[in-house]
């Protein structure tokens, strides 16, 4: 398997513009993260589904994220508009089974919001 | 606020010798995860300790943890240019269903 795989590697837009970052998890994975990291915050769970099913947004931060999993290979997060507060490295992670095993992570897409 | 709290913030040896990095949590947890993350990369999962397990080994790598003080140590051995990187503890709680909460990470730097 390929492993999680994110898409883009990096994005640099201008604020106000929307951003849509994309997510496919390890086949036969049932949860799926999407986290944001900054050198202030340190590593944040924004939201994580369930076999495509959102269990806690609770970590998204205002109205312009939203994040969605229509099927069990492929989940995207979108940011309408973007800021540049939203610039920051965001990663997807997956996990098999329950959301007591390891989780495994893409290798994150940097966004830059000028 | 974060669950795990990684100290030291950052760590510089030597090549060949140990680096001892700490990880502090504030409730009970129903494991604990050590993960490393490469400049620039993603988060990798290195090991997993139970609640009922005091000491884990993986190569290298030994993990220890004290519920009684809610706290959790990473030793890496022999250390090498290559360990060079970020590691962060992350805690699973036992109550409800919640996933993983990760700490800010140690910064760890091994001069060759």
């Amino acid at each position: 398997d390929a492993g999680v795989i994110q898409s883009p590697r990096h994005e640099v837009t201008e604020m106000g513009q929307e951003v849509t970052l994309r997510c496919k998890p390890i086949s036969g994975h049932d949860y799926l993260f999407w986290y944001r990291q900054t050198m202030m915050r340190g590593l944040e769970l924004l939201i994580y589904f369930n076999n495509n099913v959102p269990i806690d947004d609770s970590g998204m931060p205002e109205d312009r994220f939203s994040a969605k999993m229509p099927n069990a290979s492929f989940s995207t997060l979108k940011i309408q508009p973007s800021e540049p507060r939203d610039s920051a490295v965001y990663f997807c992670a997956s996990s098999l089974a329950d959301i007591f095993n390891e989780q495994f992570f893409g290798p994150g897409t940097r966004l830059t919001v000028l | 606020s974060q669950q795990g709290e990684e100290d030291p913030q950052a760590l510089s040896i030597q090549e060949g010798e140990n680096a001892t990095m700490n990880c502090s949590y504030k409730t009970s947890i129903n494991n604990l995860q050590w993960y490393r993350q490469n400049s620039g990369r993603g988060l990798v999962h290195l090991i997993l300790i139970r609640s009922n397990e005091r000491e884990k080994h993986s190569g290298r790598l030994r993990v220890t943890l004290d519920t009684s003080k809610k706290s959790s140590s990473l030793l890496i051995t022999a250390s090498r240019a290559a360990d060079t990187a970020s590691y962060f503890c992350a805690t699973l709680r036992n109550s409800g269903n919640t996933p993983l909460v990760f700490g800010k990470g140690t910064r760890l730097s091994v001069i060759a």
